[in-house]
């Protein structure tokens, strides 16, 4: 059962556009929504994470928007540049509960172009 | 500040072969992880430790076995390496899994022939 689902598996986006990335979620208990960005040879990195008691985080370029009723987080990337080429992932996490990890969506490979 | 350091970063085994995948960190974590990468599937949690002498079972444990004999270390082993093992590993620590995030080291690429 994939608990957290991600679309799309990959985008492409001309330079200077909104790249936006969607995530959904099942299980009510998840209170904590990362997102990691990961380089090809690289390990995943965090980029920006969102909380429930907030309906969107800004950091940079980087937003997150989140609607709690719809079960529903995405990420967008203003200005979008060729060195935010990469693979997003979403995930999701009980913070106030066990020491199980992260729940991971399947990932987005994103091309800027030039 | 080397972060979490994993070894060894490529390898290939034939099957049936045993081995053992070391990661390290030196960020006085109390927490580590273990998880796969595989294409389309996003990472996947193997097991998971909350401490020093600590570890549990994640997502997709079959096949596996860990330890975390010291803070900074948690091994990773494959006891008879099957194909379906062939993925990237990654592993990564926290604080506590009450203050995210985790952070994780390059990888290592098993290939099981």
């Amino acid at each position: 059962q994939q608990q957290v689902k991600q679309s799309p598996q990959s985008l492409i986006v001309q330079k200077g556009g909104i790249s936006i990335i969607n995530c959904a979620y099942e299980n009510t208990a998840f209170d904590y929504f990362p997102w990691y960005q990961q380089f090809p040879g690289k390990g995943p990195a965090l980029l920006i994470a969102i909380r429930p008691d907030v309906s969107e985080k800004k950091e940079g370029r980087f937003t997150i928007s989140f609607n709690k009723s719809a079960k529903q987080f995405s990420l967008h990337i203003m200005d979008s540049q060729p060195g935010d080429s990469a693979t997003y992932f979403c995930a999701a996490a009980r913070e106030g509960g066990g020491a199980d990890g992260l729940t991971f969506g399947k990932g987005t490979h994103l091309i800027i172009q030039p | 500040n080397a972060g979490v350091t994993q070894t060894p970063k490529f390898r290939v085994l034939k099957t049936g072969q045993s081995m053992t995948l070391l990661c390290a960190q030196d960020m006085n974590h109390e927490y580590m992880y273990w998880y796969r990468q595989d294409p389309g599937m996003g990472l996947r949690l193997i097991h998971y430790s909350v401490g020093e002498g600590t570890t549990a079972k994640g997502e997709v444990p079959d096949g596996y076995n860990v330890s975390r004999l010291k803070k900074q270390n948690f091994l990773l082993g494959l006891e008879s390496a099957a194909p379906s093992q062939t993925s990237v590993y990654f592993c990564a620590s926290s604080w506590t899994a009450l203050n995210q995030p985790q952070h994780f080291g390059d990888g290592t690429r098993l290939s099981i022939l």
